[in-house]
């Protein structure tokens, strides 16, 4: 069965802009959790969605949002887009938040200019 | 959430079996051990996970003495497709995946 997608792959934004990042997760999973990655940082958790309900929120400005549809794809948007934005975006989903084994897509690269 | 701490980088051989030794002395009753495997530009994945003694699948293995506050994965016989970023967590089934910083294994051949 399909993976995990993410779209798009990669992307280029000016600062200040805002971007929309999806998650289509694996048939069947319900939960979505989106990770951000930086060299400097490494993996920081974002949020975690389940029945189109955030379950957890990652230490993040509110410029960091996101959301989950009825069919268990998932949105993140970043407004007003600042230089260290810049990272991996990762979307990684799972049957329920009960399931230790999560599947994570290829990612988004977003790089702000 | 307990914290784990795991060597920043080690080195290896192809064919030579690498030992990840992470400590969480803080682990909860209901936690469990799970590791992850990262290769870059790729999202992580999800290797093993074991609650005690010793767990193996066809990639690695687990060994979780009776404390639990250490974990060690085996890595058989590596090769160059091996290096990459080994991520051990401590999770319950309530909580989110936080990952620390990982141990960066190189394969040389």
């Amino acid at each position: 069965k399909a993976g995990v997608t993410q779209t798009p792959r990669y992307l280029i934004k000016t600062r200040g802009q805002q971007v929309t990042l999806s998650c289509s997760p694996i048939s069947g999973h319900r939960s979505v959790s989106w990770y951000q990655q930086t060299p400097g940082q490494g993996l920081q958790f974002l949020f975690e969605y389940f029945s189109e309900t955030q379950r957890n929120k990652g230490n993040f400005p509110g410029r960091f949002s996101g959301r989950q549809f009825s069919n268990s794809r998932s949105e993140m948007n970043v407004s007003t887009l600042e230089l260290g934005d810049s990272a991996l975006y990762l979307c990684a989903s799972s049957l329920d938040p009960r399931t230790p084994e999560a599947f994570f897509g290829q990612g988004t690269r977003l790089t702000v200019v | 959430l307990a914290k784990t701490t795991q060597p920043i980088s080690m080195d290896s051989y192809e064919g030579q079996e690498v030992n990840i030794t992470c400590s969480h002395n803080n682990i909860a009753t209901n936690d469990y051990i799970t590791w992850y495997q990262q290769f870059p530009s790729q999202g992580p994945r999800f290797i093993i996970q074991g609650y005690k003694t010793k767990v193996t699948n066809e990639v690695a293995s687990l060994f979780i003495p009776a404390d639990r506050k250490s974990s060690t994965l085996s890595l058989p016989r590596v090769s160059l497709s091996d290096t990459a970023v080994y991520y051990c967590l401590v999770v319950n089934n309530t909580d989110k995946l936080i990952f620390g910083t990982g141990t960066r294994l190189q394969v040389f051949p």
